[in-house]
């Protein structure tokens, strides 16, 4: 029964480092998706997969990147990390046309 | 003008009061629409799907309204424990975005 499946739980990286937030589903849902989650701002969509191997720029996709080489997993890289990427990170997944399950969250602060 | 609108609240309200949240959505296209709670730094979570029939789960009925492009939830006899945010979302079929979130309600039942 894990479901989605986030770590880190917390994070606090320096300006300009760069890491992965990892993101595992045990559904088999096809659709794989990532938002932050910031005060007043609800929840944006920064990237997605249909399947494995296809993947697509949500709302705010600058300074991420994504990739879905299996139907499980779906990391995000945040490459050079800013302050503004300070915020709450949840992964979600579902079949398409479904309602969403959603990971615990990461919960980043860069300094 | 966002395409999913609620009013941010909060909400507090003593135990056992009748409680009414609205949500316009601005895309007369969008396709299904769904309530979801958020407690406080958790995961968002299903609560119901609203259908256009409108459709109850215990103490919460949802309704759709598509001429004026709105949802509600309605929650009957309030507990301490549903205490959270919700979300309202929209799904908008083909969209890059597809699902689409409000900020969130928030809501405090009070002893």
């Amino acid at each position: 029964n894990a479901g989605v499946t986030q770590t880190p739980k917390f994070q606090v990286l320096k300006t300009g480092q760069s890491m992965t937030l990892q993101c595992a589903q045990d559904m088999n849902h096809e659709y794989m998706s990532w938002y932050r989650q910031d005060p007043g701002m609800g929840l944006r969509l920064i990237h997605y997969s249909v399947g494995a191997g296809i993947t697509d720029q949500g709302e705010v996709p600058n300074g991420y990147n994504v990739s879905r080489s299996t139907t499980e997993d779906f990391p995000l890289r945040l490459l050079s990390a800013a302050p503004s990427q300070t915020s709450v990170y949840f992964c979600a997944s579902r079949k398409l046309n479904a309602e969403a399950f959603f990971g615990q969250g990461t919960r980043l602060t860069v300094v | 003008r966002k395409e999913v609108e609620q009013d941010p609240g909060p909400f507090n309200v003593p135990e056992g009061a009748t409680v009414a949240f609205n949500c316009t959505y601005s895309n007369s296209a969008s396709q299904s629409f769904f309530w979801y709670r958020q407690d406080c730094r958790k995961e968002p979570k299903l609560l119901m799907s609203v259908y256009s029939s409108g459709n109850e789960d215990g103490r919460f009925t949802a309704q759709l309204n598509r001429a004026s492009q709105y949802i509600s939830l309605l929650i009957r006899d309030s507990k301490l424990s549903d205490s959270a945010t919700y979300l309202c979302v929209v799904f908008l079929s083909g969209s890059a975005r597809q699902l689409t979130f409000g900020s969130g309600t928030q809501l405090t039942v009070l002893p």
